[in-house]
């Protein structure tokens, strides 16, 4: 059973789209997250949601908005996409409560903006 | 705040070589320091972890990591690297800010590995 899911894998699209990026994970976490890596393999975080309550928003362009249905899902939309928002977007998901408790990470999602 | 640097943008061993990951952190507190793997066109596996006790942390895959606070330090090390651990390795740094806990990672170390 996969742990944490993302789809889609790949999703190519043109500049000034508007895309969505799906997250679920079935480990019965509280905290889900979703990272930037760019092309120098840097990864930076973006969101954290914990009990469908946003936590973290890390100076991220307001094209990017999360969205938590449940605890198991955190979905990424992204709006008007512009070149620069080409990466790989991780997802990841934690059970809070112990501080050493570590992150469980997605696959990831490939976009690339034409 | 947090920060973690990792020296080495490349390594490249020999298959069977040892090998060892360079990772420096800044935290005020106690760090709790991860260790992580990506193969090509995957997501990141942990290898180890370390929050207290042993200084010395036992991995999968072979691996282990040397916490050392002296030199604020968490180092990497395999003693005989197979072809397979071709991949970027990435160290974290775990911890709170401003009643947030998050990670912080370094930039990685991409190792290629010699037949």
């Amino acid at each position: 059973d996969t742990a944490v899911s993302q789809t889609p894998k790949y999703l190519v699209t043109q500049m000034g789209n508007d895309k969505s990026i799906k997250c679920e994970q079935n480990l019965g976490h509280d905290t889900m997250y979703w990272y930037k890596q760019d092309s120098k393999k840097f990864l930076k975080i973006m969101f954290s949601y914990n009990n469908k309550e946003l936590i973290i928003n890390e100076t991220v362009p307001n094209r990017f908005s999360p969205k938590s249905p449940d605890k198991a899902h955190l979905n990424l939309h992204i709006n008007s996409l512009e070149l620069g928002d080409s990466a790989v977007y991780f997802c990841a998901s934690r059970r809070q409560g112990g501080i050493a408790n570590e992150q469980f990470f997605g696959p990831g999602t490939r976009l690339t903006v034409l | 705040a947090q920060s973690v640097t990792q020296p080495d943008i490349h390594i490249t061993v020999s298959e069977g070589a040892s090998l060892e990951l360079r990772c420096n952190y800044s935290y005020g507190a106690t760090p709790y320091l991860f260790w992580y793997v990506q193969s090509p066109g995957q997501g990141l596996q942990l290898l180890l972890k370390y929050f207290s006790g042993d200084t010395l942390v036992q991995g999968i895959k072979g691996f282990e990591a040397e916490f050392k606070r002296s030199q604020s330090s968490f180092n990497l090390r395999k003693p005989s690297v197979h072809w397979s651990d071709a991949a970027e390795y990435f160290c974290a740094v775990g911890g709170t800010t401003s009643g947030t806990y998050k990670y912080i990672f370094g930039t990685g170390t991409r190792l290629k590995v010699l037949a």
